[in-house]
């Protein structure tokens, strides 16, 4: 099985609101990561896990919080987010540096 | 970091051609994946191939890891391989701006 799942496919929150994206991979994966996607550009890393512990933050703002409650679950708390940070979320996962098994993504629209 | 870019930025191709994506790396890596983003904006991942060559069904792909280059190969396309083609590098993962392909029947 090399599926990354991520919930919920799409969201529109408002600036005030807080809410999570959830990420989960079976695979025994031991690194996880977060990236942002804007329209018509690559995917940009934002954080890395690695045994569950926050290893980088690609000077990410900090209304962006980032959890690892186990080695299968990544969740990303969002909370008082711009207009700008509307954009697709992707969560990755891997054993280690090598081959990143990335989840279908959240859309967000912040309005 | 590591300076990832790709060639062509666009390409067209009729159903049935083939075709070559080119990606340069700036500096020696361990670490060299391609993906095909489709329209829903999932990424797959078509190989990890740091070095050497490597086939799968109608694509294949070869990194010269000396020369700092990587060579996605398409043959026969089908539009089911329109979308996005990224090359992505190093620890952290830097993605070419990526090969939009348009495959028409």
């Amino acid at each position: 099985d090399t599926e990354v799942t991520q919930t919920p496919k799409h969201l529109v929150m408002g600036m005030t609101n807080k809410k999570s994206l959830k990420c989960e991979q079976h695979m025994g994966h031991r690194a996880m990561y977060w990236y942002k996607q804007k329209a018509k550009k690559p995917p940009e890393l934002m954080f890395v896990y690695s045994y569950e512990k926050l290893s980088i933050n690609e000077s990410v703002p900090s209304r962006f919080s980032p959890e690892c409650p186990n080695s299968s679950l990544l969740n990303l708390h969002l909370h008082a987010l711009q207009p700008e940070d509307s954009a697709l979320y992707l969560c990755a996962s891997s054993r280690a540096t090598d081959t990143q098994y990335f989840g279908p993504g959240t859309r967000l629209t912040v309005l | 970091g590591i300076q990832v870019e790709q060639s062509p930025p666009d390409l067209i191709l009729q159903e049935g051609a083939n075709s070559t994506l080119r990606c340069n790396f700036s500096d020696s890596v361990n670490n060299l994946q391609w993906f095909h983003q489709n329209p829903w904006g999932q990424l797959i991942n078509l190989f990890y191939i740091p070095s050497g060559t490597k086939q799968n069904g109608r694509l294949s792909a070869t990194t010269v890891a000396t020369e700092r280059y990587s060579l996605l190969y398409i043959s026969s396309s089908q539009t089911t391989d329109s979308g996005v083609y990224f090359c992505a590098s190093g620890s952290r993962l830097t993605f070419g701006e990526g090969t939009q392909l348009t495959v028409n029947p």
